[in-house]
């Protein structure tokens, strides 16, 4: 099973800061990783499919970047909105899994 | 537009089996996959199962064993069971559009086993 890592756990910012969040995989995954947020007492959001495409409705602040192991979800500049836990997902090889979260707080 | 409702007991008596239901508006749930996926308290997320037009089915290997998906086409619903629960199946449960990259979400439901 491959296990995703992602750093920091929490990473405290201010809005109109840059945001940057890594996801590292145990093994190879290709490009089959996406990312999703999370806010408090509402299910996840997908932000970012195959590594780098920005899911439907997704504001041009965010984006990913990476492959193979290694994977970044940026954040351009923060809006109040974004602070959240921030999850990354693997679809490479079975069973598909989530990493454990970075939680994007107000600084 | 596309929803997803998830139904079914907020108790379940540890051993005992737990039961929920996703009903599908909006869309044809014939045309797509469907997954379970839960997060425990406080903690992140485990993708459960999947399901396509009860013609291909994948579970969660850490759970297979327990867990059971399926699909009412005629009631745009696909449910999940899950026997022997115990405390460690406390969770809220989401069903959600996909076998990844999952773009619709239910608001999910919480489901806590004890006695």
């Amino acid at each position: 099973e491959i296990v995703l890592t992602q750093s920091p756990a929490t990473l405290s910012l201010s809005p109109g800061e840059r945001a940057t969040l890594s996801c590292r995989a145990s093994q190879s995954v290709s490009s089959y990783l996406a990312w999703y947020q999370q806010k408090p007492g509402q299910a996840p959001r997908l932000l970012i499919y195959d590594a780098s495409n920005r899911a439907t409705g997704i504001p041009a602040r965010f984006s990913g970047s990476g492959s193979g192991t290694d994977f970044t979800l940026t954040i351009s500049s923060l809006e109040p909105e974004d602070f959240a836990v921030y999850y990354c997902h693997q679809r490479s090889n079975w069973p598909y899994n989530f990493g454990q979260g970075t939680k994007l707080e107000i600084k | 537009q596309v929803q997803l409702q998830e139904s079914g007991p907020g108790l379940v008596k540890p051993s005992e089996t737990l039961s929920l239901t996703c009903t599908v508006s909006g869309v044809s749930i014939s045309s797509y996959y469907w997954s379970w996926i839960r997060q425990p308290p406080g903690k992140g997320l485990e993708w459960i199962a999947y399901i396509y037009n009860s013609e291909s089915t994948n579970y969660n290997p850490s759970l297979k064993s327990r867990v059971t998906i399926s699909v009412d086409t005629s009631k745009s619903q696909f449910s999940l069971k899950l026997k022997s629960a115990t405390a460690a199946d406390t969770a809220l449960y989401y069903c959600a559009r996909g076998c990844s990259d999952f773009d619709y979400w239910g608001q999910g439901t919480l489901v806590t086993v004890s006695s």
